[in-house]
């Protein structure tokens, strides 16, 4: 059955620090891979995707995530956060080439950014 | 940047009651989603829509549900007499079908009391 995993239920950190959310995967088949984040009050936006080549994607706002097909992850990293990155992230997969795939999400991450 | 919008942002209603999510996906996109967060638990599809008919609906999408694009712009997600465990965050989605990436509306946080 096609599940994604988030470790992190609420992540907290002062600001500088180094940024590492997990999400595993279980799908049956070929993969796109999302990581959306919503700001408090915002609708869900798009931060960066898989779909294939080069497994490190680059993303919005200094994110980025590497996916590692052995184990079917697909952890967002940013180096330095600030305290404008607080917001829920989540991590969602669909099947490559459907169209109209349905999204599959983890149940998000909170993470807590102090000045 | 083009965004989905959601009406009403809020909405409170009693058990039994009909109620009705509005969207506004982004205008030249053909596919479109609704999902619900009920509160510390996943995102979860409810149904796709292309073509002016239902793509695809999970086991949460009964006959209580539907779905329709009353006119050129609007997507609406009725809910024909609302229960308790309805009480959820429904986000609208729309895709163009090109990329295979779906933007999200704000949702709209329903209440069921």
């Amino acid at each position: 059955a096609q599940s994604v995993s988030q470790h992190n239920h609420h992540v907290i950190l002062s600001e500088a620090a180094s940024l590492e959310l997990g999400c595993n995967y279980s799908y049956g088949g070929t993969v796109n891979l999302f990581w959306y984040v919503q700001y408090p009050g915002q609708h869900l936006q798009l931060l960066l995707k898989y779909f294939s080549g080069d497994p490190l994607v680059k993303g919005i706002k200094g994110f980025e995530a590497e996916f590692i097909k052995s184990k079917f992850s697909f952890n967002l990293r940013k180096p330095s956060v600030q305290w404008s990155d607080t917001a829920e992230y989540f991590c969602a997969v669909n099947g490559r080439g459907s169209t109209l795939g349905r999204l599959y999400f983890g149940r998000g991450t909170q993470l807590t950014v102090w000045p | 940047e083009p965004e989905v919008t959601q009406t009403p942002s809020h909405q409170v209603t009693q058990m039994g009651q009909e109620v009705i999510l509005r969207c506004v996906p982004i205008s030249n996109h053909l596919y479109f989603y609704w999902y619900r967060q009920i509160l510390g638990q996943k995102v979860e599809f409810l149904v796709s829509f292309y073509n002016n008919e239902i793509s695809e609906k999970s086991e949460i999408f009964d006959d209580q549900f539907s779905v329709e694009r009353p006119d050129g712009s609007n997507f609406t997600l009725k809910i024909r007499s609302t229960k308790l465990e309805d009480s959820a965050m429904y986000f609208c989605a729309s895709s163009d079908g090109r990329v295979e990436t779906q933007y999200f509306g704000p949702g709209t946080r329903l209440l069921v009391l």
